[in-house]
């Protein structure tokens, strides 16, 4: 397996513009995690969802920030309006369920670098 | 959720043994100890994981006593392609099957040659 995918892997953008970073899940996984990382704030799950629902948004930063999950192998992460502060590394991770034989290890894609000027 | 605390940063020169020590004195009955490693530039990877005494697989092991207040990742023979960021994790297992966790700042371990 490629292992999860993510694009871009780099993307600059203005103030107020917006942003669309997706995700390609190991197939087979269950469960789909944002998360953004910052220097400042360390790695913060935004949201995850089990088979294409979202089940715990509460990291979501504010309503500027949406996710969405149409089918088990896509998602996408929606930055509108970005801001300078929205510049960070997001990463998305998948996961099979954890179970007595399965560990629930998170694989993460290589991050998608934003930098909103 | 459990809070850990594990030092900042360590330094190891190459083929030494390196210990990583992780706090969680608040630690749950049903929490789990769950290890990542971080390379530059890349997401975070999944090292260990255990819940009490030793765990050992081809990469790490990790050591946890009786009262579960504190566990330590151990790292033999380390090469600098050990350099990373180290996180603990401690959780319990989500309503939805997976590991709830925070991960904090993590320990930057620097292998010097």
């Amino acid at each position: 397996d490629a292992g999860v995918i993510q694009s871009p892997r780099h993307e600059v953008t203005e103030m107020g513009q917006e942003v669309t970073l997706r995700c390609k899940p190991i197939s087979g996984h269950d469960y789909l995690f944002w998360y953004r990382q910052t220097m400042m704030r360390g790695l913060e799950l935004l949201i995850y969802f089990n088979n294409n629902v979202p089940i715990d948004d509460s990291g979501m930063p504010e309503d500027r920030f949406s996710a969405k999950m149409p089918n088990a192998s896509f998602s996408t992460l929606k930055i509108q309006p970005s801001e300078p502060r929205d510049s960070a590394v997001y990463f998305c991770a998948s996961s099979l369920p954890w179970t007595t034989s399965n560990t629930g290890e998170l694989f993460f894609g290589e991050g998608s670098r934003l930098t909103v000027l | 959720l459990a809070k850990t605390t594990q030092p900042i940063s360590m330094d190891s020169y190459e083929g030494q043994e390196v210990n990583i020590t992780c706090s969680h004195n608040n630690i749950a009955t049903n929490d789990y100890i769950t290890w990542y490693q971080q390379f530059p530039s890349q997401g975070p990877r999944f090292i260990i994981q255990g819940y009490k005494t030793k765990v050992t697989n081809e990469v790490a092991s990790l050591f946890i006593p009786a009262d579960r207040k504190s566990s330590t990742l151990s790292l033999p023979r380390v090469s600098l392609s050990d350099t990373a960021v180290y996180y603990c994790l401690v959780g319990p297992r989500g309503t939805g099957g997976y590991q709830k966790v925070t991960f904090g700042t993590g320990t930057k371990l620097q292998v010097i040659p």
